[in-house]
Order: structure tokens, then C-alpha cells, then sequence
């Protein structure tokens, strides 16, 4: 059974460059959530989605900051314009239970901005 | 507000048992989580246990939870050297989707 699929798993973009970070939720999943990891600040949520809903995303930095779920099977987090110190890995996990009690991440997406 | 506390490194030697301590400040936590990140990974959930349970035991894995004092402590019995890698305490406080990070306490286990 495929976990949480993650693409890309690395990207290097330059400053002002559009990035699109995409996931696949375990199928059959209700919940998905949106985390970045820093050296500095750890794990945060950036924004989670129950039944394609967004329902609290009150973690998302800025408006440069955005996020999709268009299908129970797919989201994508955007960031425009991109900035050095978006530089993180970000994970995205799911969970079958509506309010998450379970989450099961998935590899996450280096992200490095020049 | 929430916060989430934990000892940032731990090293034991192969075969011993490995204790890895939490505290957390949220008295409303629901359930409270431990996962497992090596090298380059995502996060692996160990374990997890309800707030009303005092102990949990998965093999080699046994979970104490003291809700008194807000202590969460999750022991490996028989620590191997795959068993290296950082573990996260995570609490999910009342009715939100929202876990609660600590930063993460790095096992080292010596051969």
C-alpha cells in the first residue's frame, strides 16, 4: 500500500521563482496537513484540510503562501514569489481520522532558494 | 500556549534500554504522539496514546504517561543501532487536527 507521495523530493529555485509542491494522500484519507521543518523552528503546520476544506491556516507565514486541494487525492502548497529563507523541508502527512489522530507523513520536499 | 519540551540528545549503548523524556503544557491534550525521523526521512509514527491511558506497550516500545505532571517518556528495550535517529513527542490538543511539535531528541546507540 503507497503512503504519502511527495514530489519533488528536492528543488533549487531562485529568489522570485514560483514553486509548486505537490501530494498524494493515502487513499481513502480524510484529512491532510501541510508542515515545514527548520533547524531553527522545528516542525510547524503550515495549514490542514478536512474533506478538501482548508480548516485552520493560521500556520501559512505569509500570502506568498498558498495551498489547493482540489481532489480528496491530490494538494499542492504553493509559494510566490519564493525567498531565501523559505528554504526548509516540507512534509506533507495524512490521516484517516477527521480530525487527524493519526498522521502518517510522507518523504518531504527539500526546498532550497538561491 | 501549547509547548512541547524534550532533552535534545541521548546516547546508550547497543542492547541497553533507551528512555527518551517529554513534557508538555497543554492540559487539554487528547492524544499524545511518538514519531521517528532518520537521516533524510519523513516521520515515522511509533506510537501513539490516549490521554486517558496511563501505559501503552508495542515490543520493544513502552509508553508512560503521567497527566499529572504532563510527562510523556516512551522506552526501547533492547536498543539496536537501526533504532538511531531523532524522535519527536507531538500532542493533539481537543478537537482540531493540530499537533503540537517538540524539537526532537536525537538517539545516538554505540555499537
Amino acid at each position: 500500500d503507497a503512503g504519502v507521495i511527495q514530489s519533488p523530493r528536492h528543488e533549487v529555485t531562485e529568489m522570485g521563482q514560483e514553486v509548486t509542491l505537490r501530494c498524494k494522500p493515502i487513499s481513502g484519507h480524510n484529512s491532510l496537513f501541510w508542515y515545514r521543518q527548520t533547524m531553527m523552528r522545528g516542525l510547524e503546520l503550515l495549514i490542514y484540510f478536512n474533506n478538501n476544506v482548508p480548516i485552520d491556516d493560521s500556520g501559512m507565514p505569509e500570502d506568498r503562501f498558498s495551498a489547493k486541494m482540489p481532489n480528496a487525492s491530490f494538494s499542492t502548497l504553493k509559494i510566490q514569489p519564493s525567498e531565501p529563507r523559505d528554504s526548509a523541508v516540507y512534509f506533507c502527512a495524512s490521516s484517516p481520522a477527521p480530525q487527524g489522530s493519526e498522521q502518517y507523513f510522507g518523504p518531504g520536499t527539500r526546498l532550497t532558494v538561491t | 500556549g501549547e509547548d512541547v519540551e524534550q532533552s535534545l540528545f541521548l546516547s546508550v549503548r547497543e542492547g541497553d534500554s533507551s528512555v527518551i523524556n517529554c513534557t508538555y503544557t497543554d492540559s487539554s491534550s487528547t492524544y499524545l504522539y511518538w514519531y521517528k525521523q532518520e537521516p533524510g526521512a519523513g516521520l515515522q509514527l511509533l506510537t501513539y496514546i490516549f490521554s486517558n491511558m496511563d501505559m501503552k506497550q508495542d515490543q520493544r516500545l513502552t509508553v508512560l504517561l503521567n497527566k499529572k505532571d504532563k510527562h510523556l517518556s516512551l522506552r526501547i528495550a533492547d536498543t539496536q543501532t537501526g533504532d538511531s535517529a531523532i524522535y519527536f513527542c507531538a500532542e493533539k490538543s481537543g478537537n482540531t487536527g493540530k499537533l503540537i511539535f517538540g524539537q526532537g531528541t536525537t538517539l545516538q546507540v554505540k555499537p
